[in-house]
């Protein structure tokens, strides 16, 4: 059974600071990676999703993931976070023929004003 | 992109009801999937609810004690039954995106219910 896992459970951190969320997964085959978002009190949206193709692929508000599949690793960066960033982050994965998605356990991101 | 509504938004049960979940989508799908974010953690998916067919359950879940329904093509209902302090969680509903007539992988997400049982 596929698995994802987040290696951090929370980040505090400053404006304007830098953010890099890793994320690592369990699956032999082709699969497809999300990254997706939850702002507090808000639904989950997606953030960027990886698919085939490029493996450094952007994402809405200035955010990016790179796919190393060596590294069966899918991390999240953004250069610059502004308090709105604060949320909670999701990296998921599903095989490329299916939909069922496998979340990974979440970070919560708390940015300082 | 998909719309997904759910109801209740929210509700407080007593020990050993039931509630039941409605998820209506805006446009067809033919998969729809339940998941449980329990306080703190992250989305299990509970259950694959297929058109036509019985829901397909994940480990640890039962036919029983979260009996699913999927009249058509745009809802789907989830029940939670015998409800103790330890089903209090958000159940959320989703469907895949689709573009072009094809399956794009992506997930679509309601807002969630959250459920606390007293």
């Amino acid at each position: 059974a596929q698995s994802v896992s987040q290696h951090n459970h929370h980040v505090i951190l400053s404006e304007a600071a830098s953010l890099e969320l890793g994320c690592n997964y369990s699956y032999g085959g082709t699969v497809n990676l999300f990254w997706y978002v939850q702002y507090p009190g808000q639904h989950l949206q997606l953030l960027l999703k990886y698919f085939s193709g490029d493996p450094l692929v952007k994402g809405i508000k200035g955010f990016e993931a790179e796919f190393i599949k060596s590294k069966f690793s899918f991390n999240l960066r953004k250069p610059s976070v502004q308090w709105s960033d604060t949320a909670e982050y999701f990296c998921a994965v599903n095989k490329a023929a299916g939909n069922k998605l496998t979340f990974g356990g979440g970070t919560r991101v708390l940015v300082k004003p | 992109s998909a719309v997904i509504s759910q109801k209740p938004s929210r509700d407080i049960c007593q020990r050993g009801t039931s509630l039941t979940i409605q998820c209506q989508v805006d446009s067809q799908v033919t998969m729809m999937f339940w998941y449980r974010q329990q306080p703190g953690q992250s989305l299990t998916l509970i259950a694959t609810a297929n058109q036509g067919s019985e829901a397909t359950y994940e480990s640890g879940f039962v036919i029983d004690k979260f009996p699913i329904s999927r009249p058509n093509l745009t809802f789907s209902t989830l029940t939670v039954s015998n409800m103790s302090p330890e089903d209090s969680s958000i159940y959320l509903c989703s469907a895949p995106r689709a573009s072009g007539g094809g399956n794009t992988g992506e997930l679509f997400f309601g807002e969630g219910s959250r459920l606390t049982v007293l």
